[in-house]
């Protein structure tokens, strides 16, 4: 398994551009989520699906839309990029073990992205 | 929301030592905990969970302490490597308004002094 995997790796915008981050796992977990790392901040929750064609807001989801139409993908859009989301986001995918019923939860790279 | 924080942003220890990390949450309500690592440049890795119903529990040089009273919870590393060198999260999971989340802490940069 590659696991949970985030392109690109680095990108840089200027202010009003958009793009696409891209995250893809292959576990078949239902659950999957981007987060946001800024420094002092820790990882906040950006947006979330529990499912194909499920999406939710999560404390910081201004300036990003998300979709889930396939278990395995979970792209997440800049429409008009601005610096202050300049930060580095992860992807993560997480399932329900059903003996315990934790949540194990697995992150991506993470995609450095600048916006100028 | 909930919040879960750190007490002490760095944490430098010699090689060989043991390692502490602590941790305080908010929300009485999360029924699990997870603490991960994280190395420069790269995702957090899950080391070791808790569940709400345990005080503690072990795995390989790591243990959890786990203090519901006071909304505690505690990383050991033993006999630290210059491996061990990372940012440390604890995060803390239960349901919300908005379903099953997680939340992070800002980190503890642990730096082990070979």
């Amino acid at each position: 398994n590659a696991g949970v995997t985030q392109t690109p790796k680095f990108q840089v915008l200027k202010t009003g551009q958009s793009m696409t981050l891209q995250c893809a796992q292959d576990m078949n977990h239902e659950y999957m989520s981007w987060y946001r790392q800024d420094p002092g901040m820790g990882l906040r929750l950006i947006h979330y699906s529990v499912g194909a064609g499920i999406t939710d807001q999560g404390e910081v989801p201004n300036g990003y839309n998300v979709s889930r139409s396939t278990t395995e993908d979970f792209p997440l859009r800049l429409l008009s990029a601005a610096p202050s989301q300049t930060s580095v986001y992860f992807c993560a995918s997480s399932y329900r073990s059903p003996g315990t019923g934790d949540y194990e939860q697995y992150f991506g790279p993470g995609t450095r992205l600048t916006v100028t | 929301g909930e919040s879960v924080g750190l007490h002490l942003p760095t944490l430098s220890v010699q090689e060989g030592d043991n390692s502490i990390i602590n941790c305080a949450y908010s929300n009485s309500a999360s029924d699990y905990f997870i603490w991960y690592k994280q190395e420069s440049g790269k995702g957090p890795q899950f080391i070791i969970d808790i569940r709400s119903n345990m005080d503690k529990r072990q795995g390989q040089r790591v243990t959890v302490l786990l203090n519901k009273t006071v909304k505690h919870l505690s990383l050991q590393i033993a006999a630290t490597q210059p491996g061990d060198s990372a940012v440390y999260f604890c995060a803390e999971n239960g349901q919300t308004r908005a379903g099953n989340q997680f939340y992070f802490g800002t980190g503890t940069s642990l730096t082990v002094i070979p």
